[in-house]
Protein backbone atom coordinates (compact mmCIF):
# COMPACT_ATOMS: atom_id res chain seq x y z
CA UNK A 1 0.00 0.00 0.00
CA UNK A 2 1.16 3.88 -0.69
CA UNK A 3 2.62 5.53 2.59
CA UNK A 4 0.89 8.78 3.91
CA UNK A 5 1.99 12.03 5.30
CA UNK A 6 -0.09 14.08 7.51
CA UNK A 7 0.87 16.73 9.90
CA UNK A 8 1.27 15.57 13.28
CA UNK A 9 -1.30 17.60 15.06
CA UNK A 10 -3.28 21.06 14.39
CA UNK A 11 -5.43 23.13 16.29
CA UNK A 12 -9.37 24.07 15.48
CA UNK A 13 -11.92 26.61 16.48
CA UNK A 14 -15.13 25.43 17.42
CA UNK A 15 -17.75 25.64 14.70
CA UNK A 16 -15.03 26.57 12.21
CA UNK A 17 -13.91 24.08 9.38
CA UNK A 18 -11.37 22.05 10.05
CA UNK A 19 -9.40 21.15 6.70
CA UNK A 20 -6.94 18.21 7.10
CA UNK A 21 -4.21 17.49 4.47
CA UNK A 22 -2.97 14.18 3.70
CA UNK A 23 -0.26 13.33 1.25
CA UNK A 24 -0.04 10.00 -1.08
CA UNK A 25 1.85 10.58 -4.00
CA UNK A 26 2.58 7.25 -4.53
CA UNK A 27 -0.89 6.34 -4.88
CA UNK A 28 -1.98 3.50 -7.62
CA UNK A 29 -4.64 3.31 -9.72
CA UNK A 30 -6.82 0.75 -7.75
CA UNK A 31 -5.98 2.02 -4.55
CA UNK A 32 -8.86 3.98 -2.56
CA UNK A 33 -8.06 6.86 0.50
CA UNK A 34 -10.06 6.39 3.64
CA UNK A 35 -9.99 8.52 6.61
CA UNK A 36 -10.56 7.27 10.13
CA UNK A 37 -10.46 9.03 13.25
CA UNK A 38 -9.62 7.49 16.75
CA UNK A 39 -11.09 9.29 20.04
CA UNK A 40 -9.17 9.26 23.32
CA UNK A 41 -10.06 5.68 24.77
CA UNK A 42 -11.68 4.63 22.38
CA UNK A 43 -11.30 2.58 18.90
CA UNK A 44 -10.69 3.64 15.57
CA UNK A 45 -14.05 4.97 13.79
CA UNK A 46 -14.73 4.72 10.05
CA UNK A 47 -15.47 8.36 8.46
CA UNK A 48 -15.33 8.54 4.44
CA UNK A 49 -13.25 7.08 1.65
CA UNK A 50 -12.75 7.74 -1.98
CA UNK A 51 -11.51 6.74 -5.28
CA UNK A 52 -10.68 9.92 -7.19
CA UNK A 53 -13.92 11.68 -6.98
CA UNK A 54 -14.57 14.31 -4.25
CA UNK A 55 -17.20 12.47 -1.63
CA UNK A 56 -19.32 13.87 1.31
CA UNK A 57 -21.49 11.86 3.80
CA UNK A 58 -22.90 12.97 7.29
CA UNK A 59 -19.40 13.22 9.10
CA UNK A 60 -17.23 14.77 6.58
CA UNK A 61 -16.11 16.03 3.19
CA UNK A 62 -13.08 14.22 1.72
CA UNK A 63 -11.42 16.10 -1.47
CA UNK A 64 -8.92 13.90 -3.59
CA UNK A 65 -6.69 16.03 -5.94
CA UNK A 66 -7.50 15.27 -10.10
CA UNK A 67 -3.65 13.50 -9.96
CA UNK A 68 -4.79 11.83 -6.46
CA UNK A 69 -1.63 12.52 -4.68
CA UNK A 70 -2.97 14.65 -1.69
CA UNK A 71 -6.57 14.63 -0.09
CA UNK A 72 -8.09 16.55 2.34
CA UNK A 73 -10.75 15.82 5.23
CA UNK A 74 -13.25 18.20 5.79
CA UNK A 75 -15.05 18.69 9.09
CA UNK A 76 -17.78 21.09 7.98
CA UNK A 77 -18.60 22.59 11.52
CA UNK A 78 -16.41 21.60 13.77
CA UNK A 79 -16.97 20.42 17.51
CA UNK A 80 -15.51 19.65 20.55
CA UNK A 81 -16.46 16.28 20.42
CA UNK A 82 -14.17 15.99 16.99
CA UNK A 83 -10.88 15.89 19.32
CA UNK A 84 -9.02 13.28 17.94
CA UNK A 85 -6.26 11.77 15.82
CA UNK A 86 -7.35 11.50 12.24
CA UNK A 87 -5.55 8.66 10.23
CA UNK A 88 -5.44 8.77 6.11
CA UNK A 89 -5.30 5.35 4.54
CA UNK A 90 -4.18 4.50 1.15
CA UNK A 91 -5.50 1.20 0.81
CA UNK A 92 -5.25 -1.77 -2.21
CA UNK A 93 -7.72 -3.50 -4.22
CA UNK A 94 -5.84 -7.01 -3.03
CA UNK A 95 -5.22 -6.75 0.24
CA UNK A 96 -8.38 -4.95 1.34
CA UNK A 97 -8.37 -6.78 4.34
CA UNK A 98 -6.33 -4.95 6.68
CA UNK A 99 -5.81 -1.34 7.04
CA UNK A 100 -1.91 0.18 7.65
CA UNK A 101 -2.46 3.30 9.86
CA UNK A 102 0.51 5.71 10.28
CA UNK A 103 0.79 7.94 13.42
CA UNK A 104 -1.92 10.33 12.06
CA UNK A 105 -2.60 13.80 12.78
CA UNK A 106 -3.73 15.14 16.09
CA UNK A 107 -6.77 17.51 15.93
CA UNK A 108 -7.62 19.75 19.05
CA UNK A 109 -11.15 21.38 18.34
CA UNK A 110 -11.03 24.50 21.12
CA UNK A 111 -13.74 26.41 22.63
CA UNK B 1 -25.38 -2.87 21.75
CA UNK B 2 -25.07 -4.38 18.81
CA UNK B 3 -20.98 -2.96 18.42
CA UNK B 4 -18.29 -5.25 18.25
CA UNK B 5 -17.15 -5.88 22.03
CA UNK B 6 -14.23 -6.69 24.19
CA UNK B 7 -13.47 -8.20 27.19
CA UNK B 8 -11.45 -7.64 29.52
CA UNK B 9 -11.30 -3.99 28.93
CA UNK B 10 -8.04 -3.89 31.36
CA UNK B 11 -5.92 -6.53 31.96
CA UNK B 12 -2.76 -6.21 34.67
CA UNK B 13 -0.65 -9.65 34.72
CA UNK B 14 3.02 -10.24 35.76
CA UNK B 15 5.98 -11.01 33.34
CA UNK B 16 6.08 -14.48 32.24
CA UNK B 17 1.98 -15.39 32.65
CA UNK B 18 -0.78 -16.53 30.20
CA UNK B 19 -3.16 -13.85 29.10
CA UNK B 20 -6.55 -13.81 27.19
CA UNK B 21 -8.95 -11.55 25.62
CA UNK B 22 -11.90 -12.26 23.90
CA UNK B 23 -13.95 -10.17 21.08
CA UNK B 24 -17.51 -10.45 19.93
CA UNK B 25 -17.88 -9.22 16.40
CA UNK B 26 -21.07 -7.55 14.82
CA UNK B 27 -23.10 -10.48 14.41
CA UNK B 28 -23.32 -10.56 10.80
CA UNK B 29 -20.18 -9.89 10.01
CA UNK B 30 -17.82 -12.99 8.57
CA UNK B 31 -14.30 -10.69 8.71
CA UNK B 32 -12.52 -10.26 11.84
CA UNK B 33 -9.52 -8.30 12.17
CA UNK B 34 -7.03 -7.74 15.27
CA UNK B 35 -4.33 -4.62 15.99
CA UNK B 36 -2.07 -3.64 18.49
CA UNK B 37 -1.45 -0.05 19.35
CA UNK B 38 1.28 1.31 21.83
CA UNK B 39 1.36 4.65 22.72
CA UNK B 40 1.37 7.59 20.49
CA UNK B 41 1.28 5.18 17.34
CA UNK B 42 -1.52 4.03 15.34
CA UNK B 43 -3.14 0.36 15.42
CA UNK B 44 -0.74 -2.47 13.63
CA UNK B 45 -2.37 -5.06 12.40
CA UNK B 46 -1.67 -8.66 13.74
CA UNK B 47 -4.08 -11.38 11.90
CA UNK B 48 -7.68 -11.78 10.30
CA UNK B 49 -10.10 -14.22 10.06
CA UNK B 50 -12.82 -15.05 7.25
CA UNK B 51 -15.70 -16.93 9.13
CA UNK B 52 -13.33 -19.40 10.77
CA UNK B 53 -10.16 -19.52 8.87
CA UNK B 54 -7.35 -17.40 9.96
CA UNK B 55 -6.40 -16.28 6.61
CA UNK B 56 -3.40 -13.51 7.36
CA UNK B 57 -0.93 -13.03 10.08
CA UNK B 58 1.71 -10.47 10.85
CA UNK B 59 5.27 -11.12 11.26
CA UNK B 60 4.39 -8.88 14.53
CA UNK B 61 2.09 -11.78 15.49
CA UNK B 62 4.81 -14.07 17.51
CA UNK B 63 5.06 -17.59 17.86
CA UNK B 64 3.89 -16.47 21.72
CA UNK B 65 0.28 -15.06 20.29
CA UNK B 66 -2.47 -17.10 18.76
CA UNK B 67 -5.86 -16.27 17.94
CA UNK B 68 -8.94 -18.96 17.05
CA UNK B 69 -12.06 -18.24 15.35
CA UNK B 70 -13.81 -21.15 16.03
CA UNK B 71 -17.20 -20.76 15.32
CA UNK B 72 -17.03 -18.12 13.29
CA UNK B 73 -18.42 -15.91 15.63
CA UNK B 74 -16.55 -14.89 18.98
CA UNK B 75 -12.33 -14.80 18.34
CA UNK B 76 -9.91 -15.01 21.16
CA UNK B 77 -6.00 -13.89 21.33
CA UNK B 78 -3.82 -15.77 23.68
CA UNK B 79 -0.49 -14.31 24.80
CA UNK B 80 1.56 -16.98 26.24
CA UNK B 81 4.47 -16.04 28.33
CA UNK B 82 4.19 -12.56 28.08
CA UNK B 83 6.55 -9.57 28.26
CA UNK B 84 6.43 -6.05 29.25
CA UNK B 85 6.93 -5.20 25.33
CA UNK B 86 3.28 -6.85 25.20
CA UNK B 87 1.79 -3.97 26.82
CA UNK B 88 -0.26 -2.74 24.85
CA UNK B 89 -4.19 -1.71 23.89
CA UNK B 90 -5.37 -5.06 21.77
CA UNK B 91 -8.09 -3.60 19.40
CA UNK B 92 -10.63 -6.04 17.98
CA UNK B 93 -12.24 -4.68 14.25
CA UNK B 94 -14.99 -6.61 12.02
CA UNK B 95 -16.59 -6.16 8.52
CA UNK B 96 -18.37 -8.00 6.02
CA UNK B 97 -16.75 -9.18 2.98
CA UNK B 98 -16.59 -12.13 0.99
CA UNK B 99 -13.33 -13.88 -0.03
CA UNK B 100 -11.93 -13.91 -3.25
CA UNK B 101 -14.08 -10.65 -4.02
CA UNK B 102 -12.86 -7.49 -4.37
CA UNK B 103 -14.82 -4.76 -2.20
CA UNK B 104 -14.88 -1.59 -2.96
CA UNK B 105 -15.06 -0.54 0.84
CA UNK B 106 -14.94 -2.77 3.61
CA UNK B 107 -15.62 -0.41 6.62
CA UNK B 108 -14.18 -2.08 9.73
CA UNK B 109 -15.63 -1.73 12.67
CA UNK B 110 -13.80 -1.86 15.79
CA UNK B 111 -14.28 -2.70 19.90
CA UNK B 112 -13.08 -0.65 22.52
CA UNK B 113 -9.70 -2.51 22.88
CA UNK B 114 -8.45 -4.38 25.77
CA UNK B 115 -5.42 -2.53 27.44
CA UNK B 116 -2.52 -4.75 28.74
CA UNK B 117 -0.30 -3.70 31.01
CA UNK B 118 2.59 -6.41 31.51
CA UNK B 119 4.56 -5.53 35.27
Amino acid sequence: DAKTTQPTSMDCAEGRAANLPCNHSTISGNEYVYWYRQIHSQGPQYIIHGLKNNETNEMASLIITEDRKSSTLILPHATLRDTAVYYCIVRGSFNDYKLSFGAGTTVTVRA
Amino acid sequence: DTGVSQNPRHKITKRGQNVTFRCDPISEHNRLYWYRQTLGQGPEFLTYFQNEAQLEKSRLLSDRFSAERPKGSFSTLEIQRTEQGDSAMYLCASSLGRAGVYSSYNEQFFGPGTRLTVL
